[in-house]
């Protein structure tokens, strides 16, 4: 069982917008700005999307964004692409004992 | 460009020891961490810590402290991720990713190296 809690599967069709839920506790998601989104395709490596809850790395689509709010973060795509079908995995700091936790991977389906 | 490129695919008997290695490349090697992350088949993924490339300072994920040994070696930029006491549910893909710090995001990642335990 993951730390952080994620749907196990969401879709949407193209052009549409959806949203990732990433729930932890006052523990990790709740207290620290550290929660970022890493997007993995089928046999590859994860790929981060988005950082310190809501800031995007050089190279990723502005159509990617994040936000938080108490212990549940979010990640929201919009104007879904095909290529966008992928597995989405949350991450959360969670202190100096801990360290990192990973929610358990969100598979999304473009229709 | 900044590039992490793993050692390749092992097979080991449980209760062995398998080390992989992970060699860094366009970027200033001891200006940043490395952290490591597993993922089982079909499973999700896994934090297993984090080593400075820096100083060599560590933190180990709590469920694998005395298990996992994260070394590297600076006159070569190549981190290394010794685990041992090997197990079937230690099967998985290895992965290495730059980290600055152990709070930090990981970016990039390696392509993964796959370790099967199996008698």
């Amino acid at each position: 069982q993951s730390a952080l809690t994620q749907p196990a599967s969401v879709s949407g069709s193209p052009g549409q917008s959806i949203t990732i839920s990433c729930t932890g506790t006052s523990s990790d998601v709740g207290s620290y700005n550290l929660v970022s989104w890493y997007q993995q395709h089928p046999g590859k490596a994860p790929k981060l999307m988005i950082y310190e809850v809501s800031k995007r790395p050089s190279g990723v689509s502005n159509r990617f964004s994040g936000s938080k709010s108490g212990n549940t973060a979010s990640l929201t795509i919009s104007g879904l692409q095909a290529e966008d079908e992928a597995d989405y995995y949350c991450c959360s700091y969670a202190g100096s004992s801990t360290y990192v936790v990973f929610g358990g991977g969100t598979k999304l389906t473009v229709l | 460009q900044v590039q992490l490129v793993q050692s390749g695919a092992e097979v080991k008997k449980p209760g062995a020891s398998v080390k992989v290695s992970c060699k860094a490349s366009g970027y200033t090697f001891t200006s940043y961490g490395i952290s490591w992350v597993r993922q089982a088949p079909g499973q999700g993924l896994e934090w297993m810590g984090w080593i400075s490339a820096y100083n060599g300072n560590t933190n180990y994920a709590q469920k694998l402290q005395g298990r996992v040994t994260m070394t590297t070696d600076t006159s070569t930029s190549t981190a290394y991720m010794e685990l041992r006491s090997l197990r079937s549910d230690d099967t998985a893909v290895y992965y290495c990713a730059r980290a600055p710090r152990a709070a930090s995001p990981f970016d990039p990642w390696g392509q993964g190296t796959l370790v099967t335990v199996s008698s």
